[in-house]
C-alpha cells in the first residue's frame, strides 16, 4: 500500500472515446502531480495542482484535462487520444510543493493506458 | 532547465556489487533522489542527497558530489529482488522534480 491509490490500473481505449483516470490519496498532502512515463524516456511532469488550484500545465495538449475536486482526489479525463499517448500515467503527492527530503514524491502504482 | 544522464541497463550477478552513476545539469540544485521501479509498481524512494558526501542505508548507499554534477547509487549484496528500475531525480529551485529515463538492473544468479 503506498498510500496513493490510482484506478483503473489498465485501460484500452479507441481513439475517439472518452475515459477518465482517478487518483486518490489519504495521506494528507497538499499537491498533487500526473507525470507520463513512457517506455525508455524520463517521467514526464504533465500537470501540478497546489491545494486544488492548477499550479503547473507543461504544455499538455488538450486532449489531456485535469480535475482536483479536492485536496485527496485528482483525475485525469482522455478524450480522442492518439496511439502515441499509450503510456502509463503516475500520479504523486506530497506535503506541498517542495519534494520532501524524507520521500520526496509518494507514486501510485500507475494507469497503463494502451489507445488503439 | 535539468539534464539527468543515467546509463539505460546494468546486469551483475547475485551477491555482487552495482554502481548505477548519474550525471546532470541543473541551473538551480535543490536535492537529488533515487528511486527504485518495479515492472508494474510505483516508485518508491531510496535515497536524498543534499550535500556532497556518501549517505548509507543498509545494502544501498547514494553519494553525491555537487561540483561535478555527479551522483552514484550503490548496491550492494545483490539479490534477485533487487532486478528494478532505479531513477535518478533532480530537485530544482522551481520545487519540480525531474527524472532521468532509469537504469533497468537485471539480477542474474
Amino acid at each position: 500500500e503506498t498510500g496513493v491509490t490510482q484506478t483503473p490500473r489498465h485501460l484500452v481505449m479507441g481513439m475517439t472515446n472518452k475515459k477518465s483516470l482517478k487518483c486518490e490519496q489519504h495521506l494528507g498532502h497538499n499537491a498533487m502531480y500526473w507525470y507520463k512515463q513512457s517506455a525508455k524516456k524520463p517521467l514526464e511532469l504533465m500537470f501540478v495542482y497546489s491545494l486544488e488550484e492548477r499550479v503547473e500545465n507543461n504544455s499538455v495538449p488538450s486532449r489531456f484535462s485535469p480535475e482536483c475536486p479536492n485536496s485527496s482526489h485528482l483525475f485525469l479525463h482522455l478524450h480522442t487520444l492518439q496511439p502515441e499517448d499509450s503510456a502509463l500515467y503516475l500520479c504523486a503527492s506530497s506535503q506541498d510543493l517542495t519534494p520532501s527530503p524524507n520521500y520526496g514524491y509518494t507514486f501510485g502504482s500507475g494507469t497503463r493506458l494502451t489507445v488503439v | 532547465g535539468q539534464n539527468i544522464d543515467q546509463p539505460t541497463e546494468m546486469t551483475a550477478t547475485e551477491g555482487a556489487i552495482v554502481q548505477i552513476n548519474c550525471t546532470y545539469q541543473t541551473s538551480g540544485f535543490n536535492g537529488l533522489f533515487w528511486y527504485q521501479q518495479h515492472a508494474g509498481e510505483a516508485p518508491t524512494f531510496l535515497s536524498y542527497n543534499v550535500l556532497d558526501g556518501l549517505e548509507e542505508k543498509g545494502r544501498f548507499s547514494s553519494f553525491l558530489s555537487r561540483s561535478k554534477g555527479y551522483s552514484y547509487l550503490l548496491l550492494k549484496e545483490l539479490q534477485m529482488k533487487d532486478s528494478a528500475s532505479y531513477l535518478c531525480a533532480l530537485g530544482s529551485n522551481d520545487y519540480k522534480l525531474s527524472f532521468g529515463a532509469g537504469t533497468t538492473v537485471t539480477v542474474r544468479a
